[in-house]
Parts: C-alpha cells; sequence; structure tokens
C-alpha cells in the first residue's frame, strides 16, 4: 500500500539552527502534503499545506519565515525550522492524501520528535 | 467552521471487555469523518471512515464505528478490547469536502487492562 516517509525521526538541535525535515511519497505522486504539529498531550495542529511547484499555504498563526516548506517534486516535501528555539521543540508529521482526492484518507509519516536545546 | 469534540481524555477498560470512545462533530454540509490511532512517538494509522451510506463502518483491527448524524456522533467501537488496542484515538474531519486536510480532536487515551 502507499507510504509516507518522515525523514528523520529524531533530531536534536542547538538553538539558533535550522533543520529540515523531509517527507517522501514511496509509491504515489502526491501534488498536496499536509505539515501537523503535535504538542504534548494535545491535539494535532494543522501547520500548512505545501503545494508542488508553488507556494505553501500556512494556517493562521503560523510563521512563514519560521517555517519553511518546499514542495519541489511529486513525492517530496521539506519543513525547515529556521533558526530554531526551544519553544519549537515538538513531533512534528506530514501527511499525504491518496491521489484520489477529497474524502479520502490521508497516510502519514511516522513524525519527527524535534528536541532545541 | 468544522470541528470535532472528544470528551473523554482517557477511557479505561479491561481486555476482553466492549470498549467505546466518543467523537462528536460539527459540520457544515455532509461530513467526512475519520479514527486515526497513533502509538508512542510514531504517525498515525487510519482505522476507519465515514462518508456515506451505511452508518456502521467496520475498520482494521476489528474496530467500527458509528455515524449517528442526528446526534452528531461518530463513536469508535470494538466488542472485546486487547491490551494491544492501548494507544491514542483521533477523531476527525476534513476541513472541506473537496480536501483532504483534517482538523482532529484532542485525542482520547485508550487504556486496556490485562
Amino acid at each position: 500500500g502507499a507510504v509516507v516517509s518522515q525523514h528523520p525521526s529524531r533530531v536534536i538541535c542547538k538553538s539558533g539552527t535550522s533543520v529540515k525535515i523531509e517527507c517522501r511519497s514511496l509509491d504515489f505522486q502526491a501534488t498536496t502534503m499536509f505539515w501537523y504539529r503535535q504538542f504534548p498531550k494535545k491535539s494535532l495542529m494543522l501547520m500548512a499545506t505545501s503545494n508542488e511547484g508553488s507556494k505553501a499555504t500556512y494556517e493562521q498563526g503560523v510563521e512563514k519565515d519560521k517555517f519553511l516548506i518546499n514542495h519541489a517534486s511529486l513525492t517530496l516535501s521539506t519543513l525547515t525550522v529556521t533558526s530554531a528555539h526551544p519553544e519549537d521543540s515538538s513531533f512534528y508529521i506530514c501527511s499525504a492524501p491518496r491521489p484520489q482526492g477529497g474524502g479520502t484518507e490521508a497516510f502519514f509519516g511516522q513524525g519527527t520528535r524535534l528536541t532545541v536545546v | 467552521a468544522q470541528s470535532v469534540a472528544q470528551p473523554e481524555d482517557q477511557v479505561n477498560v479491561a481486555e476482553g471487555n466492549p470498549l467505546t470512545v466518543k467523537c462528536t462533530y460539527s459540520v457544515s454540509g455532509n461530513p467526512y469523518l475519520f479514527w486515526y490511532v497513533q502509538y508512542p512517538n510514531r504517525g498515525l494509522q487510519f482505522l476507519l471512515k465515514y462518508i456515506t451510506g451505511d452508518n456502521l463502518v467496520k475498520g482494521s483491527y476489528g474496530f467500527e464505528a458509528e455515524f449517528n448524524k442526528s446526534q452528531t456522533s461518530f463513536h469508535l467501537k470494538k466488542p472485546s478490547a486487547l491490551v494491544s488496542d492501548s494507544a491514542l484515538y483521533f477523531c476527525a474531519v476534513t476541513r472541506n469536502q473537496a480536501g483532504t486536510a483534517l482538523i482532529f480532536g484532542k485525542g482520547t487515551t485508550l487504556s486496556v487492562s490485562s
């Protein structure tokens, strides 16, 4: 079946540095991918919609200059957390819908645990 | 705006007993409803969905959910719980009918004791 692969699964970085998280659709093309953030014991919050070949669409309150999203190909979206700070520490999860579109389930990556020290 | 509510932070059941994890929704138009499960430090796994048709939806791992339009509910159920079912469960609705961005409930932790 379709799989979404997210890398790395865990990363620790120093404050002020940038971290890139990759999300790949392994056996299907995804013109759209979604990035979520999950706080401890909290629900997943949609951060942005990644669109292949165009700019990402950010949710209200999400800093687009802090969380850079690039969807350079039909199988890869990246999220770069720039100038990371401890408050950016979180679990980040990407997802991609089945190619058929609305009403279909999404496939989720394994998630990335980011710790900023 | 679309939203889902999961009124219980935690559900505790004994192995072999039936389980129910509650979800209510608020949507404009016809809802596309989903249940996902998350194990520690892992992504989400799809369990089941309701788009249209039969109100009782059967999904993975023996789970099922009943869509109740009058009560705007979509409760997750399983006749006989397993210890391995212990995880975090999310109810979700698509933000709009054409899209696939999901709006999640806050999650319910299911704990099944042996």
